[in-house]
């Protein structure tokens, strides 16, 4: 595609219920990012995919976030229980690393809002 | 631990006036600087960059260099259009062993231009 797409652009949830957010990354990027934005913050890092691979998942504020990405492409960040204080905008990133240099694409974010 | 302080905001300016957005920066190693834009309703965007230091990197009339001794990353442009009504974000990657290139961002600075 042209660009990275997240699904869906909004969601909101009861609190305690558990939601799945999607990200498709540009075709051929190996590097997947995920940040969280709190409202009127910059993005936070979550996680980091390389291919398939989880490399670096300190970002998770807790243990009710999961993420995923199992043949290399499409990702997947699951909150189970969700709590009002997950209520933000979650922002994937997607980039083919080359000399370390490469540039990370951004999709328009999923608009999380826990009652 | 690596950090972006920039201006906090908001910033209102008239067209053609001159902008400049603060940034500073904390960090180990010889970082990645960046200024990324997010326009209303759009995903974050790359605005430039700089690698090393003495760099500057420039685009649609924006431009910042790359201040080591100050651990600076100011953003200029010499006219602001309405069009360029968003909020800015700076941003660095580390370069260090073990880096796998996640962003961490300031807060942002949102910057309206009114004609």
């Amino acid at each position: 595609g042209a660009g990275v797409s997240q699904s869906p652009r909004y969601k909101v949830a009861k609190r305690g219920q558990d939601v799945a957010l999607r990200c498709d990354p540009i075709s051929g990027h190996v590097s997947l990012f995920w940040y969280q934005q709190a409202l009127g913050q910059g993005p936070e890092f979550l996680t980091y995919f390389q291919n398939e691979a989880q490399l670096d998942k300190s970002g998770l504020p807790s243990d009710r976030f999961f993420a995923e990405r199992p043949e290399g492409s499409v990702s997947t960040l699951k909150i189970q229980r969700t709590q009002q204080e997950d209520s933000a905008v979650y922002l994937c990133a997607s980039s083919y690393p080359t000399s370390g240099q490469e540039t990370q694409y951004f999709g328009p974010g999923t608009r999380l809002l826990v009652l | 631990g690596d950090s972006v302080t920039q201006m906090e905001g908001p910033v209102t300016l008239s067209e053609e006036a001159f902008l400049t957005i603060n940034c500073t920066y904390t960090a180990t190693g010889y970082p990645s600087l960046f200024w990324y834009v997010q326009y209303p309703g759009e995903g974050l965007q790359l605005l430039l960059k700089a690698t090393k230091a003495d760099d500057k990197g420039s685009n649609k009339g924006f431009e910042a260099t790359y201040r080591k001794e100050t651990t600076s990353f100011h953003l200029e442009k010499g006219s602001v259009q309405v069009s360029d009504s968003a909020v800015y974000f700076c941003a660095l990657r580390g370069n260090y062993g073990g880096s796998q290139g996640n962003l961490i961002f300031g807060k942002g600075t949102k910057l309206s231009v009114k004609p």
